[in-house]
């Protein structure tokens, strides 16, 4: 099944201590991004990775880090978590289009609920 | 400064009635704009995609129109049902010489009466 897959779903930490959370794509897409999600601001964009060790900025960059070492896998990796982190982040991934420069429809995970103490 | 608005938070309709979202935007230049349907706890799941040279795009009871100069997009969905029933947003595409990344609206949450 295509699918876009985030580990773990649920995770509570604490201020300062580093954690990672996976995501993992199996349609051979080129473009994944990470998303956070908070009531009354809607989805925002941290990173995206156009392709393999290609990645950017995207609006909320500040506090994260990604890195893209495999076409499937996207990890955001938050070094010194902080209670403003508390969120909940989608990871997504879109193919280029056939014969296209630009990605077309995106195909997002189930979300990873993150709260910091 | 740049900004995408959807027209209202919540839009309750009834059952069987024509539902129009609207997603108005500022100070960009989107390639195309998406139009996503996210239920409670789950994952944005696309719904359609409409490129700046195109004027309107269908798909079974839904239907989006893009209008470039006036920064709009509406979208309908014909003989709505309580199933329809969820967070709508639109997203734009908005790349520049660097890349390319995509801005979401706050999202309308629809409810379908019966």
């Amino acid at each position: 099944e295509a699918q876009v897959t985030q580990n773990p779903r649920y995770l509570i930490t604490v201020t300062g201590k580093k954690l990672t959370v996976t995501c993992s794509q199996n349609m051979n897409h080129e473009y994944m991004s990470w998303y956070r999600q908070d009531p009354g601001l809607g989805l925002r964009q941290i990173y995206y990775s156009m392709n393999v060790e290609v990645t950017d900025k995207g609006d909320v960059p500040e506090g994260y880090k990604v890195s893209r070492k495999e076409k499937r896998n996207f990890p955001l990796i938050l070094e010194s978590p902080s209670p403003n982190q508390t969120s909940l982040y989608f990871c997504a991934s879109s193919p280029w289009t056939s014969g296209g420069a630009f990605t077309d429809t995106q195909y997002f995970g189930p979300g990873t609920r993150l709260t910091v103490l | 400064s740049q900004k995408i608005e959807q027209n209202s938070e919540a839009l309750n309709i009834q059952e069987g009635k024509t539902a129009t979202l609207t997603c108005n935007y500022t100070n960009y230049s989107p390639a195309y704009l998406q139009w996503y349907r996210q239920d409670p706890g789950r994952g944005p799941v696309f719904l359609l995609l409409i490129r700046e040279n195109e004027k309107e795009k269908r798909k079974e009871r839904l239907k989006v129109t893009f209008d470039t100069t006036l920064k709009q997009s509406l979208f309908h969905i014909t003989a709505s049902q309580p199933a329809d029933s969820a967070t709508y947003l639109c997203a734009l595409d908005v790349r520049d010489n660097y890349g390319q990344n995509f801005v979401f609206g706050p999202g309308t949450r629809l409810s379908v009466l019966p």
